[in-house]
């Protein structure tokens, strides 16, 4: 268990749907990443946010938004779904963030497997 | 650019059989980290390993071994005597320095199957 849990574990929904997938990082962790694996893209980096605010951006789609919440949760929220955002989303923490240097381990959740349908 | 290249998509082995994973890095930051995670069947992803770029020590923890040549750019995992719970996806990752806030580049995965 790395002390990283995610919500829910499987959501199942329809096209042009809204949902919101959470994560609650590790104790003491104030760094969140957002992770998406499909099988035609592989994992890629979505988005981080540091103490609440937003770090670096990847590959994120405009229909996609994230924020990191007082008490270090952090919530992704997937908006006008399409067939091809069927995925696996992974929420990760590690300890800090605010150094240029990528010293941090980064522990993952179990990830959300998201279905649209 | 920054790119993972774990060039071998299935391997399988017998139980007992030692398998390597090959894994391949490009950057061009003179500071950067390398990782090895693990997917089991059940989904999550599992930290292995982190090796920054000024230790080239190789390591070993149990019947895992890493190998790390910044030669050749490589980061290659071997599995000694391989067991059916080896079973897994395995991805090789990148986070890179300067200007980086520690984003992790993967590879695309190797799948091992360990057959009994």
């Amino acid at each position: 268990d790395s002390g990283v849990t995610q919500t829910p574990k499987h959501l199942i929904t329809a096209t042009g749907q809204r949902v919101t997938l959470r994560c609650s990082p590790r104790s003491g962790d104030l760094s969140v990443y957002w992770y998406q694996q499909s099988l035609d893209q592989g994992l890629q980096f979505l988005i981080q946010y540091y103490n609440g605010e937003e770090r670096a951006k990847g590959n994120i789609l405009e229909r996609f938004s994230a924020q990191q919440f007082p008490d270090l949760h952090s919530e992704l929220n997937l908006s006008s779904l399409e067939l091809g955002d069927s995925a696996l989303y992974f929420c990760a923490s590690s300890a800090g963030g605010r150094t240029s240097r990528p010293t941090d381990t980064q522990y993952f959740g179990p990830g959300t497997r998201l279905t649209v349908l | 650019a920054q790119k993972v290249t774990q060039a071998q998509t299935e391997i399988s082995v017998v139980e007992k059989e030692d398998v390597t994973l090959d894994c391949v890095y490009e950057t061009r930051d003179t500071t950067y980290y390398l990782f090895w995670y693990k997917q089991p069947p059940s989904g999550e992803l599992v930290f292995l390993i982190r090796r920054n770029s000024f230790d080239e020590q190789n390591e070993i923890s149990g019947r895992y071994s890493w190998n790390f040549q910044k030669s050749t750019s490589s980061f290659n995992f071997t599995i000694t005597a391989s067991q059916v719970v080896d079973s897994a996806v395995y991805f090789c990752a990148l986070s890179y320095g300067s200007g980086n806030t520690g984003k992790l580049i993967f590879g695309q995965g190797t799948t091992l199957q360990v057959k009994p």
